[in-house]
């Protein structure tokens, strides 16, 4: 069965850097985007970006770009979220979802999430 | 970028009630709509997607309808596991998707 498993909750000091693992199983990894989520406490979902599996290419959205980066280790089915430089505002859960398509015969959904991992809570506190 | 706005923040329904949530949409996003569910302590589960189609394993105690920027979530009959928040998410504007901001189904 498919699964994203991530790595534990973390506590880090302001200005220190953290990286999430997502780890893939029951699929083929390079077959479906991963994309990230973010949802600070009592807060609703924002999407973060995407990587192609395949290429390793990264895509941010808006408000993401400079401190995140998204990579892949393909051998071991894993994404990774890194962020840098945290900040208090950054104190949040982030969600790894796998990224799927669905037809039918009259067209085409793209950009769904159809599995989730179950959240890495990251916490920046001095 | 467009903008979900959901409404109510909370809506207080009873067991077995019908619950009925709106997303907007600042600009057209045709029938490029999902709605997901999130209950506490947990990640969403897709449920709808195209604006009115059941996802793999969704009961049809659950409907979507909508088109351009109105949309709306249909729970027919609320049963207890169903009490949860709701998201409805745009993916029409790709490469920038965009979720509401929620609506909490509570127990009435």
């Amino acid at each position: 069965q498919v699964q994203l498993v991530q790595s534990g909750s973390e506590l880090k000091k302001p200005g220190a850097s953290v990286k999430v693992s997502c780890k893939a199983s029951g699929y083929t990894f390079t077959s479906y985007a991963m994309n990230w989520v973010r949802q600070a406490p009592g807060q609703g979902l924002e999407w973060m970006g995407w990587i192609n599996t395949n290429t390793g290419n990264p895509t941010y959205a808006q408000g993401f770009t400079g401190r995140f980066v998204f990579s892949l280790d393909t051998s071991v089915s894993t994404a990774y979220l890194q962020i840098s430089s945290l900040k208090a505002e950054d104190t949040a859960v982030y969600y790894c979802a796998r990224e799927v398509e669905y037809c039918s015969s009259t067209s085409c959904h793209y950009h769904l999430f159809d599995y989730w991992g179950q959240g890495t809570l990251v916490t920046v506190s001095s | 970028e467009i903008v979900m706005t959901q409404s109510p923040a909370t809506l207080s329904v009873s067991p077995g009630e019908r619950a009925t949530l709106s997303c907007r949409a600042s600009q057209s996003v045709s029938s490029n709509l999902a709605w997901y569910q999130q209950k506490p302590g947990q990640a969403p589960r897709l449920l709808i997607y195209g604006a009115s189609t059941r996802a793999t394993g969704i009961p049809a105690r659950f409907s979507g309808s909508g088109s351009g920027t109105e949309f709306t979530l249909t729970i027919s009959s609320l049963q207890s596991e169903d009490f949860a928040v709701y998201y409805c998410q745009q993916y029409n504007n790709w490469p920038s998707l965009t979720f509401g901001g929620g609506t909490k189904v509570e127990i009435k």
